[in-house]
């Protein structure tokens, strides 16, 4: 499967500033997919990522806050932007696995986030 | 409206014995169910999926079992070993291509094995 790379591990940040994760993959992926889990709930999608293409938002997500880069097929960058406490969350970026042995999907180690 | 529900937040049981985490569902156009599991500090890791053609999948120590009248599924661990202690994500999809291909989570199952 692959193997993802995702940075900063944590950061705890001024509320009104910005942040950018950044991912990088192993091996070439079509598509990838950046997850917020925040304190004591479900990982929720955040948005899609395509390389060449605008990301897809999930409902209640807006690339103004979320702005995303897929410059290529390895990498992605998602920035929180003009943060406030609740924006304190666990920040994870995935790949699906293609192999035919399952279906499922890869995630990086996560970005865990307080904003003060 | 959670269309994927983990109803148990946290499961202890005895090394050895089985341990048995739940999920509900909602939503009929799932076609894949997928169980992770996630460390502290760590993102979540795959486990095993069962595809909505199936009732049973089984990988070691791992089983799913579906019950797509019910809209349940659950995940056998037998025998529980302390190293099985995490939180236990049920995820569901949409088939690939279509309007719902994307995972949609529960909050997850804290389960604790003790020697």
């Amino acid at each position: 499967s692959a193997v993802i790379s995702q940075k900063p591990s944590r950061d705890i940040c001024q509320r009104g500033t910005s942040l950018t994760i950044q991912c990088q993959v192993d091996s070439q992926v079509t598509m990838m997919f950046w997850y917020r889990q925040q304190p004591g709930q479900s990982l929720t999608l955040i948005a899609t990522a395509n390389q060449g293409s605008e990301a897809t938002y999930e409902s209640g997500f807006v690339i103004d806050k979320f702005p995303i880069s897929r410059p290529n097929l390895t990498f992605s960058t998602l920035t929180v932007s003009n943060m406030s406490p609740e924006d304190s969350s666990i920040y994870l970026c995935s790949v699906e696995d293609l192999g035919d042995r399952f279906y499922g999907y890869t995630f990086g180690s996560g970005t865990r986030l307080t904003v003060v | 409206d959670q269309q994927v529900k983990q109803n148990s937040p946290s499961l202890s049981v005895q090394e050895g014995r089985i341990s048995i985490l739940n999920c509900d569902y909602t939503n009929s156009m799932f076609d894949y169910f997928l169980w992770y599991k996630k460390y502290p500090a760590e993102g979540p890791t795959f486990l095993i999926s069962i595809s909505s053609i199936k009732d049973k999948n089984e990988d070691g120590r791992f089983t799913v079992f579906l019950n797509k009248s019910a809209k349940h599924l659950s995940l056998h661990i037998v025998p529980s070993q302390p190293g099985d202690s995490a939180v236990y994500f049920c995820a569901a999809s949409g088939s690939r291509g279509g309007s719902n291909y994307k995972l949609t989570f529960g909050k997850g199952t804290l389960l604790t094995v003790n020697p």
